[in-house]
């Protein structure tokens, strides 16, 4: 396994339209994350699957972004209509339902809305 | 609520000498982790350590160890013998483990280490 992959690395789209990125996390691990994080700031919690069940929302996840894990595998996160304030980088993580683990971060998706 | 606070936005450590990041933390959870990731400027977070909060021992890892002071709520990041390849965005970041409730991991605003030759 070499670790969480995310798709595609860079997209750079219009604003108003909608963009989707994928995350496939480490094969056995069952948590998986999603981060948001802007220039010069830390990551910004999102959202988080245990398994297919997607367990908690932050208040930054307007309606406009919607995210799914089915089948308890990989991972997407869409947006729509886009807006240039979601220029950012968008990380995936995954780590064990376990405690004391860390999380193991993707190499993110950078955003760019013109 | 669960909070970090680094307050270092920058730092500077000659090349061979030790240096300390700071982190503070909050939480109302007595069982919890903290954990200090690097972020090179290609973007991906490396995990660095991991502290228990009912570790008894600080935790190590190569050149990194925790100074982990749990009464002032405290989880520095001690680097020695600074590399130039140690030039990097350092987070420091927590998460509970409630019996129930969130399992997210909250992320401080990190600091900038900068490595001179």
């Amino acid at each position: 396994d070499t670790g969480v992959s995310q798709n595609p690395r860079h997209k750079i789209t219009k604003r108003g339209q909608n963009v989707t990125f994928r995350c496939d996390p480490i094969s056995e691990h069952n948590r998986l994350y999603w981060y948001r994080q802007t220039l010069g700031q830390g990551p910004e919690f999102l959202t988080y699957f245990q398994n297919e069940a997607q367990l908690e929302k932050s208040r930054l996840l307007s309606d406009r972004f919607s995210a799914e894990r089915p089948k308890g595998s990989f991972s997407t996160l869409e947006i729509q209509r886009t807006e240039q304030g979601d220029s950012a980088m968008y990380l995936c993580a995954s780590s064990l339902a376990v405690g004391g683990t860390e999380a193991f971060f993707g190499q993110g998706t950078r955003l760019t809305v013109v | 609520a669960q909070k970090i606070t680094q307050t270092q936005p920058g730092m500077f450590v000659q090349e061979k000498e030790a240096v300390t990041l700071d982190c503070t933390y909050d939480t109302s959870d007595p069982s919890y982790g903290l954990f200090w990731y690097k972020q090179p400027s290609s973007g991906e977070m490396i995990f660095l350590i991991y502290q228990g909060s009912y570790d008894q021992q600080n935790a190590t890892e190569g050149r990194y160890s925790l100074n982990f002071q749990k009464a002032r709520k405290s989880a520095n990041l001690v680097i020695s013998a600074s590399q130039l390849g140690d030039s990097a965005m350092y987070f420091c970041a927590m998460r509970e483990f409630p019996t129930s409730g969130t399992y997210k991991y909250i992320f401080g605003t990190g600091t900038r280490l900068k490595v001179l030759a």
